[in-house]
């Protein structure tokens, strides 16, 4: 059973689309973190949040976390081809330092 | 470049062979974390190592070991390897349980 649960698992959608990944438990966590992993390379930090409720922008991107902090999502706003690649969310309970990953939503934006 | 350096890029190698990965961590930080990405199961906590002891264990096999040395790099022991084994292998460090740099990973193939 995974810890964390991504939907949607693939996503293909045209330049100038917007689009919501989701990242979702049953488990609480201290804090949510995202990634985005290009191929050949190793997950990159986007984002880590760490209050239920919290919303976090990066320019076209906005991450919310849940007010029970079991869950996460991602919106992006007229994604670009550059936007492509896997999504990742990861959480850590408790007193833990290691991160639990969810299997990702592999993104592919089209020109 | 995240500052985390993994040799080999790629490795081959057969059924019941032993191989050793190396993690060299970003300058400064102390800890060393070994994930094992799969397409069906996604990235998963192997291993982490905190100044030369070890933290914290997550789904490692009994065929798997792993070490922190005292210049703080790190190498996961891949012994008796299955086909199953082949996976892409991630190190990450971080100063201690903060935000986490991935290395672009050791991509192992068992024929």
């Amino acid at each position: 059973t995974q810890l964390l649960e991504q939907s949607p698992q693939f996503l293909s959608i045209q330049e100038g689309e917007n689009l919501t990944v989701y990242c979702n438990s049953s488990s609480v966590f201290s804090s949510l973190q995202w990634y985005r992993q290009e191929p050949g390379e190793g997950p990159v930090l986007l984002v880590t949040v760490v209050t239920g409720g919290e919303v976090k922008k990066l320019k076209r991107l906005t991450f919310q976390f849940g007010d029970a902090r079991k869950d996460s999502s991602l919106h992006i706003t007229a994604a670009q081809p550059g936007d492509t690649g896997l999504y990742l969310c990861a959480g850590v309970q408790g007193g833990s330092e290691k991160l639990v990953f969810g299997k990702g939503t592999k993104l592919t934006v089209n020109p | 470049d995240s500052g985390v350096t993994q040799t080999p890029k790629h490795l081959i190698t057969a059924t019941g062979q032993r191989v050793t990965l190396r993690c060299s961590p970003r300058s400064g930080d102390l800890s060393v974390y070994w994930y094992q990405q799969s397409l069906d199961q996604g990235l998963q906590f192997l291993i982490q190592y905190y100044n030369g002891e070890e933290r914290a264990k997550g789904n490692i096999l009994e065929r798997f070991s792993a070490q922190q040395f005292p210049d703080l790099h790190s190498e996961l022991n891949l012994s008796s390897l299955e086909l199953g084994d082949s996976a892409l292998y991630f190190c990450a460090s971080s100063v201690r349980g903060g935000r986490a740099y991935f290395g672009s990973g050791t991509r192992l193939t068992v024929v």
